[in-house]
């Protein structure tokens, strides 16, 4: 089942902070953060296994917390380059298939 | 070497065409993939091989073919399509055989106009 990701699509400033949340109504193994340009292949930020652990990219971190089967996704102190659509993955269990969200739009202005 | 190389960029076929996407890894990784995006939507898998054989298949039809010659290469061989698969075509692979807990490397695609 397709974890659901909030909000669908967030316009920020330069410097500003934003948090892309992402849900699923099964109980989680993993969650794998990806962004994708417009017209580039998406490209692997991290991934957090079940245990709750935070983890970085730069200045993009993110949160697992598996009891709420949800995490975030922080995108502190904004950059132009933070621009792109944001998905989510989710396992349910070790061995099973990874299965996107519907994805944030994230536009980062000067 | 961390590219995930596929071609053609771009595909126009019709709807009796035979064609096919190629992909193609130097990375030694084990699995690789197929997906499927709609413009706006999220990649959908299609197939995974491990070690050159096909793992899964997520109930793709049947006009859609993999192939995996070597552990290097993917092929997707297309038939008969319709004009809803439409789509952009993503290869990717990955290190470990399995999605869980594995980065998956995601070529640019091939995006396909079926007429």
């Amino acid at each position: 089942q397709q974890p659901v990701q909030s909000p669908q699509a967030v316009i920020l400033r330069e410097g500003e902070d934003a948090v892309i949340n992402c849900s699923s109504s099964k109980a989680l193994y993993s969650v794998h953060w990806y962004r994708q340009k417009h017209g580039e292949a998406p490209v692997f930020l991290m991934i957090l296994l079940k245990g709750g652990e935070q983890k970085g990219h730069e200045k993009i971190s993110a949160s697992f917390n598996e009891k709420k089967q949800q995490s975030s996704l922080y995108l502190t102190a904004s950059q132009l380059s933070y621009s792109g659509t944001y998905f989510c993955g989710t396992v349910a269990a070790a061995g099973n298939k990874l299965t996107f969200g519907g994805g944030t739009r994230v536009l980062v202005k000067p | 070497d961390t590219e995930v190389t596929q071609t053609p960029k771009h595909l126009v076929m019709g709807m009796t065409n035979k064609k096919s996407l190629k992909c193609e890894q130097h990375m030694g990784h084990r699995a690789m993939y197929w997906y499927k995006q709609k413009a706006k939507k999220p990649p959908e898998l299609m197939f995974v091989y491990s070690y050159e054989k096909l793992s899964i298949n997520e109930s793709v039809p049947s006009r859609f073919s993999p192939e995996c010659p070597n552990s290097s290469l993917l092929n997707l061989h297309l038939h008969a399509l319709q004009p809803e698969d439409s789509a952009l075509y993503l290869c990717a692979s990955s290190q470990v055989v399995s999605e869980d807990t594995g980065e998956l490397f995601f070529g640019e695609g091939s995006r396909l106009t079926v007429l």
